[in-house]
């Protein structure tokens, strides 16, 4: 079955500093990545995601996530933190035995990313 | 363009009660969810609609009950409420398979005392 691991409850940076929020999956055939934000008290909103191609994604907000198939990870990293970024971030997974992409999406946990000033 | 649009925004229930959670959606998306966020637990999926008048059961359906009569309408119905069905609901759309990604209401919490 397919599975996303978000190994950090909390993620702490200095506003300006680079953030890394850790994802790995677990597939059995090709996978369908994504990203999503959930600022307080309101929905996930989707950040960007991964289909094929370019393992470099590029996002919303100057958010980026790289595909590493050999580590079966989708890091999003993001170059300079902002006090803003602070909000909870989801990974999740598409995938079918066949190789194409079901209609569910499985999330991870959530990581909170804490930007301090 | 509304989007995802949930009703209501909060809610207080008392053991035993019922009521039913709406979601509406204009994308005329075919694919609707409904999930339940539990701290630390992340999003479980209760139920799903592939189209009007076709549903399934997600991880964690017991306690609840769907219909999907129209595209756009998508409620959640609570039979007899349990302090355990305390969570933040979600309702989701998507316009397909999952390469499209979801697109997510506002959530309702719902609090059972």
């Amino acid at each position: 079955a397919q599975s996303v691991a978000q190994p950090e409850d909390q993620v702490n940076v200095a506003e300006g500093n680079p953030l890394t929020v850790k994802c790995t999956y677990s597939v059995s055939g090709n996978p369908y990545l994504f990203w999503y934000v959930q600022y307080p008290n309101r929905g996930l909103q989707f950040l960007l995601k991964y289909i094929t191609g370019d393992n470099l994604v590029k996002g919303s907000y100057g958010f980026e996530a790289e595909f590493n198939k050999s580590q079966t990870s989708f890091h999003l990293k993001k170059p300079s933190a902002l006090v803003s970024d602070s909000a909870l971030y989801f990974c999740a997974v598409s995938q079918s035995p066949y190789g194409g992409a079901t209609n569910k999406l499985i999330f991870g946990t959530g990581t909170l990313l804490a930007v301090q000033p | 363009n509304a989007g995802v649009t949930q009703t209501p925004k909060f809610r207080i229930l008392k053991i035993g009660q019922s009521m039913t959670l709406q979601c509406a959606q204009d994308m005329n998306h075919n694919y609707m969810y409904w999930y339940r966020q539990d701290p630390g637990m992340g999003l479980k999926l209760i139920y799903y609609s592939v189209g009007a008048g076709i549903t399934d059961k997600g991880e964690v359906p017991n306690g609840y009950n769907v219909s999907r009569s129209t595209t756009e309408d998508f409620p959640l119905r609570l039979e007899l409420a349990a302090p355990s069905q305390t969570s933040v609901y979600f309702c989701a759309s998507s316009r397909g398979t999952g390469i499209y990604g979801y697109t997510f209401g506002s959530g309702t919490r719902l609090t059972v005392v």
